[in-house]
């Protein structure tokens, strides 16, 4: 099973809050876990990943939790600022293959001011 | 400057018509890919080429043609192509296929299809 599933496909935050973004995978040959960020008119850059032997990674405002056993994870945004405002794709990757990505749908995050 | 550049941004073509959509990357890359984004799916990988030689076809329909000479240039040919082949095409690149060395991504070609 190759799908990797994203909630909500839509946020809005004001500012200074907390973005939760949430991914689900089946395939437990996924080892790799990259975020994508994504502004219109631009392709997606990469943003933070993880892999599972750890249970968070933050980087700035931006962390990643992952839970191994359910088999989910997410991204968190602390301070979320309106320049935050963009899409957000959760991936995977098997182990060995890094960059065969298997992407979520996607999450139009808005952040209000 | 992206290192990962895409022509054209924007092209509308006919059913009938034959035209290829071009992607050169500066970084050094051995790894380069097409993925297709729609508007309701999940971003799709097409094609995959490492050291110049391709290694995945994701099931893609014949009318999409890849083309890749060197480690710097890759190509997808286009003919006959569909209107739910309306979407915007991503190309990206990164060290090899299987590091997990980031992907870059240029910023696509918007493609309509009459």
């Amino acid at each position: 099973q190759q799908q990797v599933k994203q909630s909500p496909q839509s946020l809005i935050v004001q500012k200074g809050g907390i973005s939760i973004i949430n991914c689900a995978y089946e395939n437990t040959a996924f080892d790799y876990f990259p975020w994508y960020q994504q502004f219109p008119g631009k392709g997606p850059a990469l943003l933070i990943a993880i892999r599972p032997d750890v249970s968070e990674k933050k980087e700035g405002r931006f962390t990643i939790s992952f839970n191994k056993s359910a088999k989910q994870f997410s991204l968190h945004i602390m301070d979320s600022q309106p320049g935050d405002s963009a899409t957000y794709f959760c991936a995977a990757s098997p182990y060995g293959a890094g960059n065969m990505l298997t992407f979520g749908g996607g999450t139009r995050l808005m952040v209000k001011p | 400057e992206t290192g990962v550049t895409q022509t054209p941004r924007h092209l509308v073509m006919g059913m009938t018509n034959k035209k290829s959509l071009k992607c050169e990357q500066h970084l050094g890359h051995n790894a380069m890919y097409w993925y297709k984004q729609s508007a309701k799916k999940p971003l799709e990988l097409m094609f995959v080429y490492n050291f110049k030689e391709q290694t995945e076809n994701n099931s893609v329909p014949s009318r999409f043609s890849p083309e890749c000479p060197n480690s710097s240039h890759l190509f997808l040919h286009l003919h006959t192509l569909q209107p739910e082949d309306s979407a915007l095409y991503l190309c990206a690149s990164s060290q090899d296929r299987n590091s997990n060395q980031p992907q870059h991504f240029g910023d696509g070609t918007r493609l309509s299809i009459l």
